[in-house]
């Protein structure tokens, strides 16, 4: 089984200014990585992923993730945050075999001051 | 766009009635899931399907019941629904290692 930690609620920033979403997984199978980032009133839609090779993995928007397989961690960066980043963010796990079943962070709220 | 549809998409049933929730894809993918979102919970997977007749349980289960007749469609029921599964519902295909997700169910049990 997996479980996931997103270790802060909330994240308040400045517009430009850098961010850091820390998530945490435990598991005793080799897994999958997802960040999924949610607007307001809408779906949730994938941002990046990791599957295998390069532990750094780059998505969409600027996004950054890296894998670090020692302290099973899979946090989100973004160098300089718009206010069109302002969403929930949520990081996911599965297993990479079988049927891959999401287990889900609570979620972190991303908020952008001008 | 990952052909998933839902319907309905949002809808207020009163405490003991069942109420079926129905995921459709366009995309022929043997993998589907329900799940359900909450506040401080994110999403928890309910049941999923691995292929027609096939369905097993989540995390969330309890009160829920699934049915897969076709590849394209799966259904979620709530045979008696309580206040508790007032919730936003998703349904999600699996493709290439990745779920793509539906727009969503807003279901309120009152």
């Amino acid at each position: 089984a997996q479980s996931v930690t997103q270790l802060d609620s909330q994240v308040p920033v400045f517009e430009e200014a850098p961010v850091e979403l820390r998530c945490n997984y435990s598991s005793s199978v080799s897994v999958y990585l997802f960040w999924y980032v949610q607007y307001p009133n809408q779906g949730l839609q994938l941002l990046l992923k990791y599957l295998s090779g390069s532990t750094l993995v780059k998505g969409i928007n600027g996004f950054e993730a890296e894998f670090n397989k020692s302290q099973t961690s899979f946090h989100l960066r973004k160098p300089s945050v718009h206010i069109s980043d302002t969403a929930e963010y949520f990081c996911a796990v599965s297993g990479s075999q079988g049927a891959q079943k999401l287990v889900f962070g609570q979620g972190t709220r991303l908020t952008i001051n001008p | 766009d990952a052909g998933i549809t839902q319907s309905p998409r949002h809808k207020v049933t009163e405490t003991g009635t069942p109420v079926t929730l129905r995921c459709h894809q366009t995309e022929n993918h043997r993998y589907m899931y329900w799940y359900r979102q909450d506040p401080g919970h994110g999403l928890r997977l309910i049941h999923y399907s691995y292929g027609v007749k096939d369905t097993d349980k989540g995390e969330v289960s309890d009160g829920y019941s699934v049915s897969r007749s076709k590849t394209e469609d799966f259904l979620l029921t709530l045979e008696s629904a309580t206040s508790s599964q007032t919730s936003v519902y998703f349904c999600a295909i699996n493709g290439h290692g990745e779920q793509f997700f539906g727009p969503g169910t807003r279901l309120t049990v009152l």
